[in-house]
Protein backbone atom coordinates (compact mmCIF):
# COMPACT_ATOMS: atom_id res chain seq x y z
CA UNK A 1 0.00 0.00 0.00
CA UNK A 2 0.69 3.77 -0.37
CA UNK A 3 2.78 5.07 2.83
CA UNK A 4 3.13 8.97 3.30
CA UNK A 5 5.78 10.16 5.40
CA UNK A 6 5.99 14.18 6.54
CA UNK A 7 8.03 16.34 7.60
CA UNK A 8 8.58 18.61 10.21
CA UNK A 9 6.28 17.12 13.09
CA UNK A 10 6.68 20.13 14.20
CA UNK A 11 6.99 24.34 13.25
CA UNK A 12 7.46 27.21 14.85
CA UNK A 13 7.91 30.28 12.69
CA UNK A 14 7.08 34.30 13.71
CA UNK A 15 3.96 35.86 12.64
CA UNK A 16 5.10 37.58 8.40
CA UNK A 17 6.96 34.62 7.98
CA UNK A 18 6.87 31.59 5.92
CA UNK A 19 6.18 28.09 6.09
CA UNK A 20 7.14 25.05 4.50
CA UNK A 21 5.67 21.57 4.97
CA UNK A 22 7.06 18.08 3.64
CA UNK A 23 5.57 15.26 2.26
CA UNK A 24 7.12 12.11 0.20
CA UNK A 25 4.80 9.22 -1.25
CA UNK A 26 5.68 5.67 -2.10
CA UNK A 27 3.43 4.52 -4.19
CA UNK A 28 3.32 5.98 -8.21
CA UNK A 29 0.19 5.31 -8.77
CA UNK A 30 -1.32 8.19 -6.53
CA UNK A 31 -2.73 11.30 -8.29
CA UNK A 32 -4.13 12.89 -6.23
CA UNK A 33 -2.71 15.03 -2.66
CA UNK A 34 -4.81 16.79 -1.06
CA UNK A 35 -3.63 18.98 2.07
CA UNK A 36 -6.17 19.09 5.37
CA UNK A 37 -5.75 21.85 8.14
CA UNK A 38 -7.01 21.08 11.13
CA UNK A 39 -8.07 22.85 14.32
CA UNK A 40 -8.54 22.32 17.95
CA UNK A 41 -11.53 20.35 18.77
CA UNK A 42 -12.14 20.41 14.94
CA UNK A 43 -12.09 17.71 11.59
CA UNK A 44 -9.55 18.36 9.29
CA UNK A 45 -10.52 20.78 6.47
CA UNK A 46 -9.07 21.32 3.24
CA UNK A 47 -7.35 24.02 2.48
CA UNK A 48 -5.74 22.93 -1.05
CA UNK A 49 -5.22 20.23 -3.21
CA UNK A 50 -3.43 19.32 -6.57
CA UNK A 51 -3.57 16.78 -9.00
CA UNK A 52 -0.65 14.88 -10.54
CA UNK A 53 -1.12 16.42 -13.98
CA UNK A 54 -0.10 19.80 -12.81
CA UNK A 55 3.15 21.02 -10.83
CA UNK A 56 1.72 23.68 -8.69
CA UNK A 57 -0.90 25.31 -7.37
CA UNK A 58 -1.13 28.25 -5.92
CA UNK A 59 -4.23 29.62 -3.93
CA UNK A 60 -3.83 33.28 -1.95
CA UNK A 61 -1.02 33.43 0.56
CA UNK A 62 -0.95 29.15 0.09
CA UNK A 63 0.60 27.49 -2.35
CA UNK A 64 1.54 23.12 -3.47
CA UNK A 65 4.04 21.97 -5.71
CA UNK A 66 4.54 18.64 -6.84
CA UNK A 67 7.55 16.57 -8.05
CA UNK A 68 6.33 13.20 -9.50
CA UNK A 69 9.57 11.96 -10.52
CA UNK A 70 10.68 12.08 -6.98
CA UNK A 71 7.31 11.73 -5.23
CA UNK A 72 7.12 14.33 -3.20
CA UNK A 73 5.16 17.38 -2.85
CA UNK A 74 5.04 20.29 -0.38
CA UNK A 75 2.83 23.27 1.53
CA UNK A 76 4.29 26.40 1.28
CA UNK A 77 2.39 29.23 3.24
CA UNK A 78 3.61 32.77 3.08
CA UNK A 79 3.06 35.66 5.43
CA UNK A 80 1.58 33.33 8.00
CA UNK A 81 -0.66 34.64 11.03
CA UNK A 82 -1.56 33.50 14.30
CA UNK A 83 -4.58 32.10 12.76
CA UNK A 84 -2.76 30.23 10.29
CA UNK A 85 -1.65 27.48 14.04
CA UNK A 86 -3.02 24.08 13.59
CA UNK A 87 -2.35 21.13 12.78
CA UNK A 88 -1.80 20.51 8.80
CA UNK A 89 -2.36 16.98 6.96
CA UNK A 90 -0.70 15.90 3.90
CA UNK A 91 -2.68 12.82 1.99
CA UNK A 92 -2.05 10.95 -1.42
CA UNK A 93 -4.72 8.90 -3.16
CA UNK A 94 -5.54 7.33 -6.13
CA UNK A 95 -8.66 7.83 -7.46
CA UNK A 96 -10.49 5.91 -10.02
CA UNK A 97 -14.03 5.48 -11.06
CA UNK A 98 -14.46 2.36 -8.68
CA UNK A 99 -12.98 4.02 -5.38
CA UNK A 100 -10.29 5.59 -3.79
CA UNK A 101 -8.68 5.73 -0.62
CA UNK A 102 -6.66 8.30 1.25
CA UNK A 103 -3.06 7.74 3.26
CA UNK A 104 -2.18 10.48 5.34
CA UNK A 105 0.92 11.94 6.45
CA UNK A 106 1.58 11.86 10.48
CA UNK A 107 0.58 15.75 10.61
CA UNK A 108 2.89 18.89 11.35
CA UNK A 109 1.90 20.96 14.35
CA UNK A 110 2.05 25.05 12.88
CA UNK A 111 2.83 27.52 15.19
CA UNK A 112 2.94 31.22 14.62
CA UNK A 113 4.37 32.92 16.89
CA UNK A 114 3.10 37.15 16.78
CA UNK B 1 -26.35 21.74 10.42
CA UNK B 2 -22.66 19.82 9.41
CA UNK B 3 -23.04 17.92 6.50
CA UNK B 4 -21.12 14.93 8.38
CA UNK B 5 -22.55 14.19 11.96
CA UNK B 6 -21.16 12.09 14.51
CA UNK B 7 -22.51 10.97 17.00
CA UNK B 8 -21.57 10.68 20.31
CA UNK B 9 -19.00 13.31 20.16
CA UNK B 10 -17.21 12.01 23.74
CA UNK B 11 -17.62 8.88 25.58
CA UNK B 12 -15.97 7.07 28.44
CA UNK B 13 -16.63 3.28 28.04
CA UNK B 14 -15.05 0.06 30.17
CA UNK B 15 -12.89 -2.51 28.86
CA UNK B 16 -14.66 -5.11 27.37
CA UNK B 17 -18.14 -3.16 26.73
CA UNK B 18 -19.83 -3.11 23.32
CA UNK B 19 -19.94 0.42 21.75
CA UNK B 20 -20.86 1.97 18.62
CA UNK B 21 -20.08 5.43 17.08
CA UNK B 22 -22.38 6.36 14.18
CA UNK B 23 -21.60 8.73 11.22
CA UNK B 24 -24.80 10.41 8.97
CA UNK B 25 -24.12 12.68 5.94
CA UNK B 26 -26.15 14.85 3.93
CA UNK B 27 -23.87 15.47 1.49
CA UNK B 28 -25.19 12.41 -1.05
CA UNK B 29 -22.01 11.11 -1.28
CA UNK B 30 -21.29 7.33 -2.23
CA UNK B 31 -17.88 6.55 -0.26
CA UNK B 32 -17.70 6.92 3.07
CA UNK B 33 -14.83 6.01 5.43
CA UNK B 34 -13.80 5.97 9.56
CA UNK B 35 -10.60 6.60 10.58
CA UNK B 36 -8.51 6.89 13.73
CA UNK B 37 -6.11 9.79 15.05
CA UNK B 38 -3.41 9.29 17.65
CA UNK B 39 -0.93 11.23 18.86
CA UNK B 40 2.50 11.07 16.13
CA UNK B 41 0.43 8.66 14.22
CA UNK B 42 -1.60 10.63 12.14
CA UNK B 43 -4.90 9.56 10.56
CA UNK B 44 -5.37 5.82 10.04
CA UNK B 45 -7.80 3.78 8.11
CA UNK B 46 -10.00 1.59 9.97
CA UNK B 47 -12.89 0.57 7.10
CA UNK B 48 -14.39 2.03 4.57
CA UNK B 49 -17.24 1.72 2.04
CA UNK B 50 -17.37 2.86 -1.82
CA UNK B 51 -21.69 2.43 -1.99
CA UNK B 52 -24.09 0.63 0.43
CA UNK B 53 -23.27 -2.71 -0.27
CA UNK B 54 -19.23 -2.24 -0.29
CA UNK B 55 -17.49 -2.81 2.68
CA UNK B 56 -13.49 -2.91 3.03
CA UNK B 57 -11.08 -3.21 5.70
CA UNK B 58 -8.16 -0.51 6.07
CA UNK B 59 -4.61 -1.15 8.13
CA UNK B 60 -6.03 -1.26 11.50
CA UNK B 61 -9.37 -2.75 11.05
CA UNK B 62 -8.67 -5.69 13.82
CA UNK B 63 -11.20 -4.67 16.61
CA UNK B 64 -13.28 -2.67 15.05
CA UNK B 65 -16.74 -3.85 12.42
CA UNK B 66 -18.39 -1.64 10.66
CA UNK B 67 -21.98 -1.28 8.85
CA UNK B 68 -23.07 0.69 6.81
CA UNK B 69 -27.20 1.14 6.84
CA UNK B 70 -27.71 3.07 3.70
CA UNK B 71 -25.70 5.47 1.54
CA UNK B 72 -26.06 8.17 4.26
CA UNK B 73 -25.40 6.35 7.49
CA UNK B 74 -22.11 4.34 8.32
CA UNK B 75 -21.33 2.85 11.98
CA UNK B 76 -18.28 2.01 13.67
CA UNK B 77 -18.97 -0.96 16.53
CA UNK B 78 -15.87 -2.30 18.76
CA UNK B 79 -17.13 -5.34 20.05
CA UNK B 80 -14.97 -5.36 23.20
CA UNK B 81 -13.36 -2.39 23.93
CA UNK B 82 -9.74 -1.89 25.18
CA UNK B 83 -8.32 0.69 26.63
CA UNK B 84 -5.90 0.97 23.73
CA UNK B 85 -8.79 1.75 21.58
CA UNK B 86 -8.53 5.06 23.17
CA UNK B 87 -8.03 7.72 20.68
CA UNK B 88 -10.07 10.36 18.24
CA UNK B 89 -12.38 8.49 15.85
CA UNK B 90 -13.28 10.34 12.36
CA UNK B 91 -15.47 9.35 9.67
CA UNK B 92 -15.44 10.96 6.41
CA UNK B 93 -16.84 10.70 3.10
CA UNK B 94 -15.88 11.73 -0.49
CA UNK B 95 -17.79 11.68 -3.55
CA UNK B 96 -17.31 9.48 -6.86
CA UNK B 97 -15.24 10.49 -9.78
CA UNK B 98 -11.97 9.36 -11.56
CA UNK B 99 -9.95 12.03 -10.62
CA UNK B 100 -9.23 12.80 -7.09
CA UNK B 101 -12.16 14.55 -4.72
CA UNK B 102 -11.64 15.85 -1.42
CA UNK B 103 -12.94 14.09 1.58
CA UNK B 104 -15.09 15.70 4.47
CA UNK B 105 -14.58 15.08 7.64
CA UNK B 106 -16.62 14.96 10.72
CA UNK B 107 -16.33 16.71 13.68
CA UNK B 108 -14.83 13.58 15.64
CA UNK B 109 -15.84 11.46 18.44
CA UNK B 110 -13.10 11.32 21.45
CA UNK B 111 -13.32 8.08 22.66
CA UNK B 112 -11.95 7.13 26.71
CA UNK B 113 -11.64 3.15 27.00
CA UNK B 114 -10.87 2.86 31.32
Amino acid sequence: GENVEQHPSTLSVQEGDSAVIKCTYSDSASNYFPWYKQELGKGPQLIIDIRSNVGEKKDQRIAVTLNKTAKHFSLHITETQPEDSAVYFCAASYSSNTGNQFYFGTGTSLTVIP
Amino acid sequence: DADVTQTPRNRITKTGKRIMLECSQTKGHDRMYWYRQDPGLGLRLIYYSFDVKDINKGEISDGYSVSRQAQAKFSLSLESAIPNQTALYFCATSDSGAWGTEAFFGQGTRLTVV
